[in-house]
C-alpha cells in the first residue's frame, strides 16, 4: 500500500462549482498534513496546513479525519486559477524521520 | 530575495556522462533537499542536508551523490547518468528539519538518452 493515495483525476469542473478531493495515509503515527499545489511545469508550493479542527483559508477548506487516515480538500466558487495539481503531503512522526511524502497528485481543470 | 535557483533548467545527457545540479537559497535557512518527480509517482526524496555539513540518504539515494558546499548551496552529481535518471528534479530549502514548509526551485528537466 502506498504511504500516501490520491485519485489522481482529473477532475474537470465548471468555473462556479465546488469541488473536494480526499488523501488516504497509510502511517497512523503520522504527525502532520498539507496540501501543495503544483502549476503545469512549475515547482509545488504549499497551499495550505491540514490541522486536527479543521482549518479554512478563503474558499479553501481543509479537514483531517486520524480515525479514518485521510485528509480532503474542499474548494467553494471554483475560479479558471485554481487550475493546477493538487498534492497531498503528510510528515513522518518520528525525531530523525521528519521528511514529507508526497501524493502523485490529483489533476483539477476549471471550465469557463 | 531569489528564493530557490537551480542551474541549470534543462539538460540532455548520453548515458555515462556526468553532471552536477546546482541548488541555492537566499533564504539563510538550514535545510536543504533534493527530490525527483516521475509520471505517475509522487515526489521522491533522493538526499537531504538538515544542516551544514550533514547529508542524509532519502529514499532513492542510488546512483547520486550530494555536496552541501555551505549554508546556501546544496549540490547533486550523477557520477554515470542512466536512462532511469530522466526526470524533473527539484531542489527545496526549510528552516529547518523539522520546519513544515519547503520551498521549492523552478527544477531542471533531465533526458538521459
Amino acid at each position: 500500500r502506498k504511504e500516501v493515495e490520491q485519485d489522481p483525476g482529473p477532475f474537470n469542473v465548471p468555473e462556479g462549482a465546488t469541488v473536494a478531493f480526499n488523501c488516504t495515509y497509510s502511517n497512523s503515527a503520522s504527525q502532520s498534513f498539507f496540501w501543495y499545489r503544483q502549476d503545469c511545469r512549475k515547482e509545488p508550493k504549499l497551499l495550505m496546513s491540514v490541522y486536527s479542527s479543521g482549518n479554512e483559508d478563503g474558499r479553501f477548506t481543509a479537514q483531517l479525519n486520524r480515525a479514518s487516515q485521510y485528509i480532503s480538500l474542499l474548494i467553494r466558487d471554483s475560479k479558471l486559477s485554481d487550475s493546477a495539481t493538487y498534492l497531498c503531503v503528510v510528515k513522518g512522526a518520528n525525531f530523525g524521520n521528519e521528511k514529507l511524502t508526497f501524493g502523485t497528485g490529483t489533476r483539477l481543470t476549471i471550465i469557463p | 530575495n531569489a528564493g530557490v535557483t537551480q542551474t541549470p533548467k534543462f539538460q540532455v545527457l548520453k548515458t555515462g556522462q556526468s553532471m552536477t545540479l546546482q541548488c541555492a537559497q537566499d533564504m539563510n535557512h538550514n535545510s536543504m533537499y533534493w527530490y525527483r518527480q516521475d509520471p505517475g509517482m509522487g515526489l521522491r526524496l533522493i538526499y537531504y542536508s538538515a544542516s551544514e555539513g550533514t547529508t542524509d540518504k532519502g529514499e532513492v539515494p542510488n546512483g547520486y551523490n550530494v555536496s552541501r558546499l555551505n549554508k546556501r548551496e546544496f549540490s547533486l552529481r550523477l557520477e554515470s547518468a542512466a536512462p532511469s535518471q530522466t526526470s524533473v528534479y527539484f531542489c527545496a530549502s526549510s528552516e529547518s528539519r523539522v520546519q513544515e514548509t519547503q520551498y521549492f526551485g523552478p527544477g531542471t528537466r533531465l533526458l538521459v538518452l
